[in-house]
């Protein structure tokens, strides 16, 4: 069975940085478009990044510029670097996977907690 | 693109028909997807390409529409249904509109 199974979330203070990793399983991710959505407390789903094909990554503006997503096909692995965190990056973290650019997210972790705290 | 659901919260009973609208503000042709989040619990892809329902998901969810206007329908609502529902534009970058909370009457 598809699954992706996130971690490094936690407790980590304004400003600092924090690594998140998604590792997948029965799929392999350099197929894949492996997609980070966030979901803030009291607030909906936000995507938050996508990484595909050749090492081609998309960021939404929130985080453009902060967060860096990269992959390791040798462990078929994700990761979400985390810079410069704010307050309002508080939020439960998922990665999901997509097929291609228009896919819906059709396999989704467990999530990871992120809490910034001042 | 923008997207817009309505209503925000609906509130139902087991066995009621529920129907969520969810509007782009461009054409998306088909690129939509709906999702289901319960509390604690990773959101779950229910319909995409706007009307296929993903294998599994009860027959009682249904997608409609094309363009700029869609709905997703629930036809006899169950206790396990009660959740938040997004829409998903993928279109352009993902964007998820801002949920549906459907609660017990």
């Amino acid at each position: 069975e598809m699954r992706l199974v996130e971690s490094g979330g936690g407790l980590i203070q304004l400003g600092r940085s924090l690594r998140l990793s998604c590792a997948a399983y029965e799929f392999i991710v350099r197929d894949n478009y492996i997609n980070w959505v966030r979901r803030a407390p009291g607030k909906g789903l936000e995507w938050v990044a996508v990484i595909y094909g050749d090492d081609n990554t998309k960021y939404a503006d929130t985080v453009q510029g902060r967060f860096t997503v990269s992959r390791d096909s040798s462990k078929n692995m994700v990761y979400l670097q985390m810079n410069n965190l704010r307050a309002g990056d508080t939020a439960a973290y998922y990665c999901a996977r997509s097929e291609g650019i228009h896919d819906a997210f059709d396999v989704w972790g467990r999530g990871t907690l992120v809490a910034v705290s001042s | 693109i923008q997207l817009t659901q309505s209503p925000s919260l609906l509130s139902a009973s087991v066995g009621d028909s529920v129907t969520i609208t969810c509007r782009a503000s461009q054409d998306i042709r088909t690129y939509l997807a709906w999702y289901q989040e319960k509390p604690g619990r990773a959101p779950k892809l229910l319909i995409y390409a706007a009307t296929s329902v993903k294998l599994g998901v009860p027959p009682r969810f249904s997608g409609s529409g094309y363009g700029t206007e869609f709905t997703l329908t629930i036809s006899s609502l169950q206790p396990e249904d009660f959740a938040t529902y997004y829409c998903q534009q993928l279109s352009d970058f993902p964007l998820f509109g801002p949920g549906t909370k459907v609660d017990v009457k």
